[in-house]
């Protein structure tokens, strides 16, 4: 069953504007991990934030994680172009799943020039 | 060059055919898994293997089989019970230490039944 969900659904801004994508789950976590996914490829581990941090920092990526509202955010400060690509977010639900993940649905963010 | 790696890129089957889908990675992970990805959704676990002769079922685990002979290894075979089995294919590894379990995919492998 899919943990994650993501929010919005799909997301289109210019250039140089920031993009913010929620991810919401039910379980509790050991951490959760956001990935890229360009058209027709594998994906591409992007951020780990672990259940006992809150926020994280990577480049232009901002990653927050709220484990009381079982949310977590991510945002991408100065887009470009390039950053066009699918957005998922994954769980990892510790111990008794194994070192399975569980991937949210995804956010198809355009970045148009 | 590390990495993980799918063969073929494109595969068409018949109605009734089993195919078997490539994945082998040279990262020296332990854990390695299968997903499916149908057209603008998220991946669902089809299996998963976290040591050589044992794996697990993932979600939906109904009309595929996997060995894991080799630690480098974990085939995909799509059988002829998968209903509805074209989709793109993604195998991912991940290093077991540390408990962070990042996972690195491959190119995958996108399946089309004729």
């Amino acid at each position: 069953s899919q943990q994650g969900e993501e929010d919005p659904q799909a997301l289109s801004i210019q250039e140089g504007e920031n993009a913010t994508m929620n991810c919401s789950y039910k379980t509790s976590i050991n951490n959760l991990q956001w990935y890229r996914q360009n058209s027709g490829r594998g994906l591409v581990h992007l951020i780990l934030i672990r259940s006992n941090e809150r926020e994280k920092h990577s480049g232009r990526l901002r990653v927050t994680l709220d484990t009381s509202k079982k949310s977590s955010s991510l945002l991408i400060t100065a887009s470009r172009a390039a950053d066009t690509a699918s957005y998922f977010c994954a769980t990892d639900a510790g111990e008794t799943s194994g070192s399975r993940l569980t991937f949210g649905e995804g956010t198809q963010l355009t970045v148009n020039p | 060059d590390g990495g993980i790696t799918q063969s073929p890129k494109y595969l068409f089957r018949k109605e009734g055919q089993n195919v078997t889908l490539s994945c082998e990675q040279n990262l020296n992970h332990d854990a390695m898994y299968w997903y499916r990805q149908d057209p603008g959704q998220g991946l669902r676990l089809i299996y998963y293997s976290q040591i050589v002769n044992d794996f697990q079922k993932g979600d939906i685990a109904e009309g595929y089989s996997v060995s894991r002979e080799k630690k480098e290894s974990f085939p995909l075979t799509v059988t002829s019970a998968q209903k509805n089995p074209t989709a793109f294919y993604l195998c991912a590894s991940s290093s077991l230490a540390g408990r962070a379990w990042e996972q690195f995919f491959g190119p995958g492998t996108r399946l089309t039944v004729l």
